[in-house]
C-alpha cells in the first residue's frame, strides 16, 4: 500500500532547464493537487484536478503546467525553470466527501 | 478567496504543559478545517480535523474547537511530550461534492522541552 508516490526525491536544475516532476496513487481517489512549500509561507495550491480529465489553477500556477494523465497519475511541468522555484513540491490526493488530503514524501527542487 | 492566518509562529513548551495554537479564516463557506503535523523533511500528515457542523473534536491528548461566528478555531495539545516537536498547520476550506481546495496556514513550530 504506497498512498502517494513522487519523482525524483531531490532534484538540482540549471535555469532555464526544463522537468516533469511525477506523481502517482493508489487509492483510487478521485481529487490531486500540487503544492509548493516555502520557508515561512506554509502549503501553496500550484494546480488541482478535481477528477479525471479537469484540471484548474491554484493559488500559485505562473511557470508551471500540469497533466492529468489517467486517474492514478497527475504530472507538474516545469517548462522553462527559474531560481523563485525553488522549493518542496508536495503532491496529495482526496477521496470525495472524506476530507483531509494523503501526501507524498515531497521533491526538493534547487534551482541555481 | 480564503485566506488563513496562524499564531504563533513558534511555540516553546515543558514537557507536560499544554500547547495552543489558533487560526483565522476569511471565507464563511468554509466548512472543513484539518490540522497536519510535519516532522522535519517528511510530509504533512492529519492529525485532526473538524466540520463546521460540530464545535469541538478531541482525540486522546489534541482536540481542535471551533468558532464559526469570529471564524476561528484552534488545535489544544494537553501533556506535551517531546515527540509532539514539529510544524503544525491549521487549513480551511470548503467541502464540495466532490472535492476540497485547502488553504494553509504559515505553520507554527512546535519545541517541546524535556
Amino acid at each position: 500500500n504506497a498512498g502517494v508516490t513522487q519523482t525524483p526525491k531531490f532534484q538540482v536544475l540549471k535555469t532555464g532547464q526544463s522537468m516533469t516532476l511525477q506523481c502517482a496513487q493508489d487509492m483510487n481517489h478521485n481529487s490531486m493537487y500540487w503544492y509548493r512549500q516555502d520557508p515561512g509561507m506554509g502549503l501553496r495550491l500550484i494546480y488541482y484536478s478535481a477528477s479525471e480529465g479537469t484540471t484548474d489553477k491554484g493559488e500559485v500556477p505562473n511557470g508551471y503546467n500540469v497533466s492529468r494523465l489517467n486517474k492514478r497519475e497527475f504530472s507538474l511541468r516545469l517548462e522553462s525553470a527559474a531560481p523563485s522555484q525553488t522549493s518542496v513540491y508536495f503532491c496529495a490526493s482526496s477521496e470525495k466527501g472524506s476530507g483531509g488530503y494523503t501526501f507524498g514524501s515531497g521533491t526538493r527542487l534547487t534551482v541555481v | 478567496g480564503e485566506n488563513v492566518e496562524q499564531h504563533p509562529s513558534t511555540l516553546s513548551v515543558q514537557e507536560g504543559d499544554s500547547a495552543v495554537i489558533k487560526c483565522t479564516y476569511s471565507d464563511s463557506a468554509s466548512n472543513y478545517f484539518p490540522w497536519y503535523k510535519q516532522e522535519l523533511g517528511k510530509r504533512p500528515q492529519l492529525i485532526i480535523d473538524i466540520r463546521s457542523n460540530v464545535g469541538e473534536k478531541k482525540d486522546q491528548r489534541i482536540a481542535v474547537t471551533l468558532n464559526k461566528t469570529a471564524k476561528h478555531f484552534s488545535l489544544h495539545i494537553t501533556e506535551t511530550q517531546p515527540e509532539d516537536s514539529a510544524v503544525y498547520f491549521c487549513a480551511a476550506s470548503r467541502m464540495n461534492t466532490g472535492f476540497q481546495k485547502l488553504v494553509f496556514g504559515t505553520g507554527t513550530r512546535l519545541l517541546v522541552s524535556p
